[in-house]
């Protein structure tokens, strides 16, 4: 069955690093992929969408890149902020249905 | 405001009780959704609906039920027969192109809570 896989442990990173989560998927071959932020008791919302056939996108200090070939997606934070202080979520569509899976999100905390 | 409201906030069930959790979109979209967030989980999805009138099991549907009468609201009743109703609950939705590259918007959540 399809599975996403994200870093089930909190990143602390000192503020103004970049911060870089992973996101693996199994069985499977997307034909995009999605990153959400979701702050604590909230909804999440919506940041990037990748499609198969770019290699890297871009908005403002986040950056995504996807390796088909891995299986793998980073999502990038530069010059990071305490206020991006979130858990991250990854999502894939399933193939032939409106259905999208989701990661169990990685926790990042950005430290003044 | 364009966007998806659910409500309550809060929702507090008694054993055996059934409730109802709301939610609307004024977004026009088509398809919608409700998922299920558990501490130290990911998002699992309940029921889905892609048009009105017509809505799909997710992975766990057991013990919830939905409709889709109308293309703006998509209520989710947590039935008796839900053992484990505690949790974080998210309603979504999208316009539905399926490969097309959809965004979904969420709403705020109910945290549903037994006493």
């Amino acid at each position: 069955s399809q599975k996403i896989e994200q870093n089930s442990e909190a990143l602390n990173i000192q503020e103004g690093k970049t911060a870089t989560l992973t996101c693996n998927y199994t069985n499977y071959s997307p034909a995009y992929l999605q990153w959400y932020r979701q702050d604590p008791g909230r909804g999440p919302v919506f940041l990037l969408l990748i499609r198969e056939n770019e290699k890297e996108k871009r908005k403002e200090r986040l950056k995504v890149t996807f390796d088909t070939t891995l299986k793998q997606s980073l999502f990038h934070i530069t010059a990071s902020q305490p206020a991006d202080s979130a858990t991250y979520l990854c999502a894939l569509p399933t193939s032939g249905t409106y259905k999208y899976i989701f990661g169990t999100g990685t926790r990042l905390k950005v430290l003044a | 405001d364009g966007g998806i409201t659910q409500s309550p906030k809060y929702l507090f069930r008694k054993e055996g009780q059934n409730v109802t959790l709301s939610c609307e979109q004024n977004l026009n979209h088509d398809a919608m959704y409700w998922y299920r967030q558990d501490p130290g989980q990911g998002l699992r999805l309940i029921y889905y609906s892609q048009i009105v009138n017509d809505f799909q099991k997710g992975d766990i549907a057991e013990g919830y039920s939905v409709s889709r009468e109308k293309k703006e609201s998509f209520p989710l009743t947590v039935t008796s027969a839900q053992k484990n109703p505690t949790a974080f609950y998210l309603c979504a939705s999208s316009t539905g192109g399926g490969t097309a590259g959809e965004t979904q918007y969420f709403g705020p959540g109910t945290r549903l809570l037994v006493l």
